[in-house]
């Protein structure tokens, strides 16, 4: 089936950029999701590209996606405290389901 | 984006007793809806995809006469746990397809004693 991978942990200093990096294993992926989860609290959705993109843009976040290599990352300019979370990449494969990375704490220090 | 609202968002029940969980979709309509279970400091775990006016197609290995799902509507899903035991303490979330995309509602903990 397929496979999503994540790195479980990310420590970074208030005001770097934090970099969280995905692979995926399913070819025929059609988007490719970021989603973030705060303790106690249900999973919200950042962004997300359609796999025909290399890269989108959005405010704070960019997202890059190399295909070839089923590679997909989440950057953060000037992280901040409040970014402090879990971070669940996901596959959007065929059909409905999404199959979800471990998920990537990020911890953001003074 | 769109809202995904769960209720209630934490129960506590006796063991032997059933537990429903709704799903409501706020400003949308969802054909499709999905229940996922996560146990702490782990990613989530599809347990059944539920279908407006048709049976939910559960995941191998999840028992759909203990997770019972209903979606009636095409903004209401429900999860009712049968015969709760300890071991089905866990954090069930619920989220809602939006054309591409799918927005999760809040997430509600179940505790059973």
């Amino acid at each position: 089936g397929e496979d999503v991978e994540q790195s479980l942990f990310l420590s970074v200093r208030e005001g770097d950029s934090s970099v969280i990096n995905c692979t995926y294993t399913d070819s025929s992926s059609t988007y490719l999701y970021w989603y973030k989860q705060e303790p106690g609290a249900g999973l919200q959705l950042l962004t997300y590209i359609f796999s025909n993109m290399d890269m989108k843009q959005d405010q704070r976040l960019t997202v890059l996606l190399n295909k070839k290599d089923k590679h997909l990352s989440l950057r953060i300019a000037d992280t901040q405290t409040g970014d402090s979370a879990i971070y669940f990449c996901a596959d959007g494969g065929g059909g409905n389901k999404l199959t979800f990375g471990t998920g990537t704490q990020l911890k953001v220090e003074l | 984006g769109a809202v995904v609202s769960q209720h209630p968002s934490r129960v506590i029940c006796k063991s032997g007793t059933s537990v429903k969980i709704e799903c409501r979709s706020l400003d949308f309509q969802a054909t499709t809806m999905f229940w996922y279970r996560q146990f702490p400091k782990k990613s989530l775990m599809l347990m059944a995809t539920s279908n407006e006016g048709s049976k939910a197609t559960y995941e191998q290995g999840v028992e759909k006469d203990k997770f019972l799902i209903n979606h009636a509507s095409l903004t209401l899903s429900t999860l009712t746990v049968t015969s709760a035991h300890p071991e089905d303490s866990s954090f069930y979330i619920c989220s809602a397809r939006n054309q591409e995309t799918q927005y999760f509602g809040p997430g509600t903990r179940l505790l059973v004693l």
